[in-house]
Parts: structure tokens; sequence; C-alpha cells
């Protein structure tokens, strides 16, 4: 079965830092998505992320896959308060079908 | 285009009661998903539609859970009878391709009393 955690699950952090969100998943997978989620709304897709390497960066979010790890990264750069919200990752582990697995979710928090 | 559509946005109700829960996907969207997103189980595939057609069920937690797409602009998760541990927030998802990105609409909020 395939597992996948992300940590931390709560980030509390001060406006202007950068913090690193850790997604692991337990299986062979080529296709990894980050999702973010803000209180009571629905989910907004942020990355897609391909092949081993993959890096895709917007605005202070970037995110990258090392497929060999099975590890997946969101680095967040000088936080501000309009990225506070819960960001998951989800893994497809299959190439024939269509089934995301999603982590935990991280809820992030950034304060002035 | 208007994203995809769930229907009602809340909904509240006595165990033992059917509940239907309503998707209108992206226009030209193939694929067609619905989770469930619960404090303790997080988000989870509940069942996913190819063109019209259901392609896994796996997820469904009983048979007191069902879902139908009579056509590829709508789709419907019926609960029958539901029960308090029903209660999480239902999402519908629609993607254009196989492994594609997947879309959510605004999700329905179930609470069964």
């Amino acid at each position: 079965e395939l597992k996948v955690e992300q940590n931390p699950l709560f980030l509390s952090m001060q406006e202007g830092k950068n913090y690193t969100i850790y997604c692991n998943y337990s299986t062979t997978s080529d296709r990894l998505y980050w999702y973010r989620q803000d209180p009571g709304k629905s989910l907004e897709s942020l990355f897609v992320l391909l092949s081993n390497g993959a890096v895709k960066q917007e605005g202070r979010l970037m995110a990258s896959l090392d497929t060999k790890a099975r590890l997946s990264t969101l680095h967040i750069t000088a936080a501000v308060h309009d990225l506070s919200a819960t960001y998951f990752c989800a893994v497809d582990m299959s190439r024939t079908a269509s089934k995301l697995t999603f982590g935990t979710g991280t809820r992030l928090q950034v304060t002035l | 285009d208007a994203g995809v559509i769930q229907s009602p946005r809340h909904e509240v109700t006595e165990m033992g009661q059917e509940v239907t829960l309503r998707c209108k996907p992206i226009s030209g969207h193939d694929y067609l998903f619905w989770y469930r997103q619960t404090m303790m189980r997080g988000l989870e595939l509940l069942i996913y539609f190819n063109n019209n057609v259901p392609i896994d069920d796996s997820g469904m937690p009983e048979d007191r859970f069902s879902a139908k797409m009579p056509n590829a602009s709508f789709s419907t998760l019926k609960i029958q009878p539901s029960e308090p541990r029903d209660s999480a927030v239902y999402f519908c998802a629609s993607s254009l391709a196989l492994r594609g990105t997947q879309y959510f609409g605004p999700g329905t909020r179930l609470l069964v009393l």
C-alpha cells in the first residue's frame, strides 16, 4: 500500500523567513503534485513534477522531485501572510490509471 | 470556464436519510473523480470515471455508497442510508486526460446527525 507522509504537519513561521516542507512516499512513482487548500475552500493545483530532478517555481514557492529518494520538497522563500494555507502533496503511482494518493497535509501559518 | 461545479455546498441530514451529491465537471474533461476529506483519514479517492464509465470504485467504503455518471456533464454520489460517520467534505474533480492535473470543485460539506 502506498504511503505518503508529509512533515511537518504544522508550521508556524514569520514573514520573511525561508522553510521547506517534505513529502516522502513509499513506492515508485514518476509523477507528483502539490496542491494548496485555504480553510474551508477547495484544492488548487500548484505544481506537477514529472521526472527525477524536476524543479518548478512559482513566486515564492519552489518544488522539486527526487524519485530515487522518493522525496519531494516544497520550499518557501521569504514567506508572506498570503501563503498561509494547507499544502498537500499527491503521488500518482500508476502509469495506466489515474489514482492520486494524498499526503497528510502541512498547515502553514505565516505570522507578522 | 466555470470550473467544476458541485451542489449542494452544504447538507445537513438525519441518520438513515438518503443523500445525493451532484457534480458537473469542466467541459471537455474525460475523467471525473469523487473524493472524501475528513480530519481522521485525510483525502481519499472514492471512485473515478472515464468517459462516463466507472473505472475504479475500490475506494467506495460500503454498499451504502453509489455513484453514477449518466452523461459527460453530470455525476451523482449517493449515500443510502446515511450515517453520522459519513460526515465529511466530498469533493468532485475532473481532468482532461489520464494522469492529467485534477481540478477540484468547491466541495459539499455533509453533516449527518
